[in-house]
C-alpha cells in the first residue's frame, strides 16, 4: 500500500539553525500538508500547498517557515532559524483530490519527524 | 469555522469492556469527521471516517463510530477493548470546501487495564 516517507525520523539542531524537513507524499496525490504536534499538546494545521503554491497556512506559519517542490516527488518544510518553541513534531500529509471520489477527503499521514531545537 | 471537542482527556477502561470515547463538533457547512489512533512515538493512523454517506461508520480493529447530526457528534466505540488499544485518539473535522485543513482535537488517551 502507499505511504508517506518523511526524513529524518529525528533531528537535533541547535537554535538559530535551519532545518529541511522532506516528505516524499504518494505519488499520485495532488494536494500535501504540513502539520506540528508540541509534546502532549494537539496536532496543529500549519500549511496547505496545491499546484505549486501555498493555498492556506495559519498563524503559526510565519516568516521563519517555507514549503518547496522542488522536483515531482519530494515537499518539504524549511525553518529558516529554529527556536525552542519549534521543537516539535512534524507531520507531512497529502490527499488525492477530487478525482479520487469520496477517498480524496482522506489525508495519509507520514511517521513524522522528531525536530528537537537545543 | 470548524473544531471538535474530545471530552475526556483520559479514559480507562478494563479490558473486555465497552470503549466509548466522546467527540462532539462544530461546523458550517456539512463536516468531514475523523478519527485517527496514535501509538506512543509513532505516526498518525486513520481509524474511519464519515464522508455523508452511512451515519453508522466502522473502521479497523473494531471501533466504529455514528454521526450524530442533532448532537452534533462523532463519539468512537469498541465492544470490547484489548490491551492493544491504550493509545491517544484523536477526533478531527474537515469538510468538503477549501484545500480541506484538519482540524485536530485535543486527543484522549485511552488506558486499558487488564
Amino acid at each position: 500500500e502507499p505511504e508517506v516517507t518523511q526524513t529524518p525520523s529525528h533531528q537535533v539542531t541547535q537554535m538559530g539553525q535551519e532545518v529541511i524537513l522532506r516528505c516524499v507524499p504518494i505519488s499520485n496525490h495532488l494536494y500535501f500538508y504540513w502539520y506540528r504536534q508540541i509534546l502532549g499538546q494537539k496536532v496543529e494545521f500549519l500549511v496547505s500547498f496545491y499546484n505549486n503554491e501555498i493555498s492556506e497556512k495559519s498563524e503559526i506559519f510565519d516568516d521563519q517557515f517555507s514549503v518547496e517542490r522542488p522536483d515531482g516527488s519530494n515537499f518539504t518544510l524549511k525553518i529558516r532559524s529554529t527556536k525552542l518553541e519549534d521543537s516539535a513534531m512534524y507531520f507531512c500529509a497529502s490527499r488525492m483530490g477530487l478525482a479520487g471520489g469520496v477517498s480524496s477527503y482522506e489525508q495519509y499521514f507520514g511517521p513524522g519527524t522528531r525536530l528537537t531545537v537545543t | 469555522a470548524q473544531s471538535v471537542t474530545q471530552l475526556g482527556s483520559h479514559v480507562s477502561v478494563s479490558e473486555g469492556a465497552l470503549v466509548l470515547l466522546r467527540c462532539n463538533y462544530s461546523s458550517s457547512v456539512p463536516p468531514y469527521l475523523f478519527w485517527y489512533v496514535q501509538y506512543p512515538n509513532q505516526g498518525l493512523q486513520l481509524l474511519l471516517k464519515y464522508t455523508s454517506a452511512a451515519t453508522l461508520v466502522k473502521g479497523i480493529n473494531g471501533f466504529e463510530a455514528e454521526f450524530k447530526k442533532s448532537e452534533t457528534s462523532f463519539h468512537l466505540t469498541k465492544p470490547s477493548a484489548h490491551m492493544s488499544d491504550a493509545a491517544e485518539y484523536f477526533c478531527a473535522v474537515s469538510w468538503s470546501g477549501g484545500y480541506q485543513k484538519v482540524t485536530f482535537g485535543t486527543g484522549t488517551k485511552l488506558q486499558v487495564i487488564p
